[in-house]
């Protein structure tokens, strides 16, 4: 069955140093990938998504992540977070094809302190 | 303004007690899910309908009942079958099954 791997459960930062949070899925064939957010108390929302096209993608509030194919990967990326960005983060992939819901990761919490 | 909305946002039941969380969307979309949250467990999939009148079971099924019978409205039951109701309940709708989803609020039950 698809999985999708979250690499780190909780990350820390201190505002203004950089964020890169892992993101694997089993898939072999065309996907479609996603990065949803959750802020405190609030619905979850999309940050970003590929369907296809430039590996590299931007997504809201300063966020990017690059797909890359041969590694099964598609890592978030924030060159400096801000205390706003505390929140719990989830990749989400399905295929590009078929009628196959997405498939979650089980999430990375960051908290950003001052 | 389009979106989902997910009703009640806290329930309480006792044990035993079979319990529908609703959830209506005004987007038009063709497909809808349900999620259940648990710390540390990210998203799983309980039920997902495609279409009026047709659902399937996702990962974690058991215990859960769905119907699809409008467009906008895809109720979830919670049986007294399932061992471990307590937890937040998740809501989303896509245009298609391969589109972004859009969620609700959530539901945080709690069976006690």
């Amino acid at each position: 069955a698809q999985s999708v791997s979250q690499h780190n459960h909780h990350v820390i930062l201190s505002e203004a140093a950089s964020l890169e949070l892992g993101c694997n899925y089993s898939y072999g064939g065309t996907v479609n990938l996603f990065w949803y957010v959750q802020y405190p108390g609030q619905h979850l929302q999309l940050l970003l998504k590929y369907f296809s096209g430039d590996p590299l993608v931007k997504g809201i509030k300063g966020f990017e992540a690059e797909f890359i194919k041969s590694k099964f990967s598609f890592n978030l990326r924030k060159p400096s977070v801000q205390w706003s960005d505390t929140a719990e983060y989830f990749c989400a992939v399905n295929p590009g094809s078929g009628n196959t819901p997405l498939v979650f990761g089980k999430g990375t919490r960051l908290s950003v302190i001052a | 303004d389009g979106g989902i909305t997910q009703s009640p946002k806290y329930l309480f039941r006792k044990e035993g007690q079979n319990v529908t969380l609703s959830c209506e969307q005004n987007l038009n979309h063709d497909a809808m899910y349900w999620y259940r949250q648990d710390p540390g467990q990210g998203l799983r999939l309980i039920y997902y309908s495609q279409i009026v009148n047709d659902f399937q079971k996702g990962d974690i099924a058991e215990g859960y009942s769905v119907s699809r019978e409008k467009k906008e409205s895809f109720p979830l039951t919670v049986t007294s079958a399932q061992k471990n109701p307590t937890a937040f309940y998740l809501c989303a709708s896509s245009i298609g099954s391969l589109d972004e989803q859009y969620f609700g609020p959530g539901t945080r039950l709690t069976v006690t």
